[in-house]
This record gives C-alpha cells, sequence and structure tokens, in this order.
C-alpha cells in the first residue's frame, strides 16, 4: 500500500497526559498537512510541512501542540497536557507541490478521544 | 478569509436518481477546488480536482463543476447508488492548506 499511513488508529487518554501520532506519506511527496476534525464538521487545518521545515501554523495550534518532520519523510504530532476539547479525529495528508496541482492525499486518521 | 459552505447538510435520495451538491465560497480568487468523499469514521479520499482556469471536471458517474464569478461548485452524481451514501465535502486548494465546507451527508436508499 503506498498511501497515507497514520498511526495509531485510535487513541483513549485521560486529560493530562501526553499524546504523540505519526504520519508516512506517499513516499515521493514533499509536502505534509495535518488537519484537526470535530464530529459533523469539515476538517481544520492545524499545519503544513515542505520537506523538513514547518511553513505554517494555524493558531487553532495551540502552545500544547507540536509537530515535526525532521527529515522531510515521516511526521509526528505532539499534544501536551491533552483536554477534552481535544477530542477529535486528527487527520494527515500530503502532496507534490508543482506537479499534480498540490492534490492532497489523505490517510485513515487518528481518532483521539480524551476522558 | 475564505469561508465554504456546502448546502443541504444532509440529503436522502432513491437508488438511481441524479443529484446535484453544492458548494458556495466568499473568496473567488481560489486556487483549485477538490472534492472529497468521506465514509463514517474513515479519512477522506479525493475524488476530483478542477483547476482555476478549469470549469469542470468527469470521473465516471461524478461531474464537477466550477463557477468562480459565482462563487459556486457543483457536483454531480449520476444515477446514484447505495454505495455513493457517504458524507461529500468541497475544499478551497489555496496551495499551503485546503479550507473546506461542513460537508453533505448523502444517503441513497434502495
Amino acid at each position: 500500500d503506498t498511501g497515507v499511513s497514520q498511526d495509531p488508529r485510535h487513541k483513549i487518554t485521560k486529560r493530562g497526559q501526553n499524546v504523540t501520532f505519526r504520519c508516512d506519506p506517499i513516499s515521493e511527496h514533499n509536502r505534509l498537512y495535518w488537519y484537526r476534525q470535530t464530529l459533523g464538521q469539515g476538517p481544520e487545518f492545524l499545519t503544513y510541512f515542505q520537506n523538513e521545515a514547518q511553513l505554517e501554523k494555524s493558531r487553532l495550534l495551540s502552545d500544547r501542540f507540536s509537530a515535526e518532520r525532521p527529515k522531510g519523510s515521516f511526521s509526528t504530532l505532539e499534544i501536551q497536557r491533552t483536554e477534552q476539547g481535544d477530542s477529535a479525529m486528527y487527520l494527515c495528508a500530503s502532496s507534490l507541490v508543482g506537479i499534480t496541482y498540490n492534490e492532497q492525499f489523505f490517510g485513515p486518521g487518528t481518532r483521539l478521544t480524551v476522558l | 478569509k475564505q469561508e465554504v459552505t456546502q448546502i443541504p447538510a444532509a440529503l436522502s435520495v432513491p437508488e438511481g436518481e441524479n443529484l446535484v451538491l453544492n458548494c458556495s465560497f466568499t473568496d473567488s480568487a481560489i486556487y483549485n477546488l477538490q472534492w472529497f468523499r468521506q465514509d463514517p469514521g474513515k479519512g477522506l479520499t479525493s475524488l476530483l480536482l478542477i483547476q482555476s482556469s478549469q470549469r469542470e471536471q468527469t470521473s465516471g458517474r461524478l461531474n464537477a463543476s466550477l463557477d468562480k464569478s459565482s462563487g459556486r461548485s457543483t457536483l454531480y452524481i449520476a444515477a446514484s447508488q447505495p454505495g455513493d451514501s457517504a458524507t461529500y465535502l468541497c475544499a478551497d486548494n489555496a496551495g499551503n492548506m485546503l479550507t473546506f465546507g461542513g460537508g453533505t451527508r448523502l444517503m441513497v436508499k434502495p
């Protein structure tokens, strides 16, 4: 399977714990994006990387959130001191800039439940 | 700031019907318009991408149009099937991010 993969698929944690999610993009894609989706809503942009550089962050990405893409391949999204409001589906997408009109392809998502 | 709206939020049709899903956006300086399908609890599947210089794209029973001057895009589904039941999302693909509408939840009844 050469699509976008995310791990874990589901995460249940207690309020105040830290969690980390991983995303592996399509191998030749140079851009990687993170989105958050709550029930019944469309996804909201959080941040994106071009290669290893984090180029933009949404104001939704509070200080408790940090994302990395250390070698320009996979990415991690960490949430520190989780709150119940962090419960959502976290989606990762990737794209190849310059050839495919930046069409974004999504992974299956990580569903986070904060108790 | 771009705002994307999809109406209706939910739609139920009998199998075989042709249907149109609507997407409107406030900023006509749209880069590309992308349509997605999302099954319950799953990620998004890209259906069609319309470049800003194009007016429509077709894939199988799906046809998407883009009218930048009126700030609208439509997704036409021909001869709907129960397997088409899902949430359909449109998004302004601005290059660095997608701005999504809230989606239309489609139910096709056998």
